[in-house]
């Protein structure tokens, strides 16, 4: 059954203090893995999409990478606004289209 | 572009009632899908249309639920006799299905309390 893990369920940090999050997944053939930024009452604001191992993608801030068994999303001099949680979800091969999520991490900030 | 829309935002129900969710797609994408979400969880995959057909239902989706998409344009989620269980955060997302891509973009959500 496929699955997605996130670690840790929560992260502080000072502003500036560069730091990582994992998701670990399980799936019997990826399609792409996706990160997803979610603010509270609000739905989840794609940032980007993996595809392959080796692959890596960067936004201001971002940059996540992707390995066999897990992605990364390294967060590189963080702003309180970059508090958030972050989701990770993969899609596998064959006639679905549905992701399957990790619970998330929340990332809190501080000044 | 103005995004994916969801209507209502909040919705404030008793147990035992029938409520309906709207969902509007970002123009020309051909798939849509319906998650739920609860406190503290990621979201959780309930069905998704491509076009007006729809392609697959979770299992965890009670026969309480149903969805549809007529025009393949918008769609509606109803719950009958709805239940405490059901409060949560109903997510609608879309995506232009094109070879390997597959991008879904969420919507607002709407906030389901069940009283």
């Amino acid at each position: 059954e496929d699955q997605v893990t996130q670690s840790p369920e929560a992260l502080r940090l000072q502003e500036g203090e560069s730091s990582s999050l994992n998701c670990s997944y399980t799936v019997s053939g990826l399609r792409g893995l996706f990160w997803y930024r979610q603010d509270p009452g609000k739905g989840p604001e794609f940032l980007f999409t993996l595809y392959s191992a080796g692959e890596e993608k960067e936004k201001e801030r971002l940059k996540a990478t992707l390995t066999k068994k897990e992605s990364f999303l390294h967060i590189t001099a963080p702003k309180p606004e970059d508090s958030a949680t972050y989701l990770c979800a993969v899609q596998g091969t064959g006639n679905t289209g549905k992701l399957i999520f990790g619970q998330g991490t929340t990332l809190q900030v501080k000044p | 572009d103005t995004g994916v829309s969801q209507d209502p935002r909040h919705k404030i129900t008793k147990r035992g009632q029938n409520v309906t969710f709207r969902c509007d797609p970002i123009s020309e994408h051909n798939r849509l899908y319906w998650y739920r979400q609860t406190l503290g969880q990621g979201p959780e995959f309930l069905t998704y249309f491509q076009n007006e057909a729809q392609l697959e239902k979770s299992r965890l989706l009670s026969d309480r639920f149903s969805a549809e998409r007529p025009k393949g344009s918008f769609s509606t989620l109803e719950i009958q006799r709805t239940e405490q269980g059901d409060s949560a955060m109903y997510l609608c997302a879309s995506s232009l299905i094109a070879g390997v891509t597959d991008t879904q973009y969420f919507g607002p959500g709407t906030r389901l309390t069940v009283l």
